[in-house]
C-alpha cells in the first residue's frame, strides 16, 4: 500500500520561532491534506491542496502541494503556545475513492 | 458545527471480551469512518461505510466488523478482544460532496488487559 514518510517526528520549539514540516509519499498523489490533533480531542483539518504547486495559507500556517505531487510541506510562522499538538499530513490518489493515507504524525511542543 | 460523538473516553475490557465502540454524527453524513491511532503509526483505516448497511474493509480489518443500520450510527465491533488492539480509536464522519473534510470524533482510548 501507500507509504506516507512524515517528518520531523516531534519539534521543540521556542514560542515565536517558525516551524517547518514534511510528508513524502511512495505513489503519486492528487490530495494532500494537514491536520491539528490538540491533547485529547480528535484531528482538526487545516489546510487542503488539490493540485501541484499549490500553495495556501491558513493565518500562520502554509501548505504547498509538491510539484512531484508526491510531497507537501506545512510551515507555521511565530508559533504561540496554542500551536502545540500532533500534526497529521493525509493524502489521496485518484482511486482511492477519497480514503486517505496519514502520516505518523509531528508532535510540536512550544516553550515560552 | 458537525459533532461526531463517540460512546466513551476511556474502556478497559479482558482479552476475549465482546467489544462495541458506538459513533453517533448529527450532520446527516453518509460516510463514516473508523480509525486507530498508535504512536509512531499515525492513522490507519480499519473500515468505512459509505451509505446505511453499507460496508467496506479498511487497510487494517483483521480482529474487528462494522455495523451501519442507521445513518447517523457507526459501531465498531471487537469479537474478541486482544491485547494487540490497546489503542486511541477515532470515529470520523463526511459528507458525501465534500470528500476531503472528515470530521472526528474524540476518540476512545481501549486498554486491552
Amino acid at each position: 500500500g501507500q507509504q506516507l514518510n512524515q517528518s520531523p517526528q516531534s519539534m521543540f520549539i521556542q514560542e515565536g520561532e517558525d516551524v517547518s514540516m514534511n510528508c513524502t509519499s511512495s505513489s503519486i498523489f492528487n490530495t494532500w491534506l494537514w491536520y491539528k490533533q490538540d491533547p485529547g480531542e480528535g484531528p482538526v483539518l487545516l489546510i487542503a491542496l488539490y493540485k501541484a504547486g499549490e500553495l495556501t495559507s491558513n493565518g500562520r500556517l502554509t501548505a504547498q502541494f509538491g510539484i512531484t505531487r508526491k510531497d507537501s510541506f506545512l510551515n507555521i510562522s511565530a508559533s504561540i503556545p496554542s500551536d502545540v499538538g500532533i500534526y497529521f499530513c493525509a493524502g489521496t490518489a485518484t482511486d482511492s475513492w477519497g480514503k486517505f493515507q496519514f502520516g505518523a504524525g509531528t508532535q510540536v511542543v512550544v516553550t515560552p | 458545527d458537525v459533532k461526531v460523538t463517540q460512546s466513551s473516553r476511556y474502556l478497559v475490557k479482558r482479552t476475549g471480551e465482546k467489544v462495541f465502540l458506538e459513533c453517533v454524527q448529527d450532520m446527516d453524513h453518509e460516510n463514516m469512518f473508523w480509525y486507530r491511532q498508535d504512536p509512531g503509526l499515525g492513522l490507519r483505516l480499519i473500515y468505512f461505510s459509505y451509505d446505511v448497511k453499507m460496508k467496506e474493509k479498511g487497510d487494517i480489518p483483521e480482529g474487528y466488523s462494522v455495523s451501519r443500520e442507521k445513518k447517523e450510527r457507526f459501531s465498531l465491533i471487537l469479537e474478541s478482544a486482544s491485547t494487540n488492539q490497546t489503542s486511541m480509536y477515532l470515529c470520523a464522519s463526511r459528507g458525501a460532496g465534500s470528500y476531503e473534510k472528515l470530521f472526528f470524533g474524540s476518540g476512545t482510548q481501549l486498554s486491552v488487559l
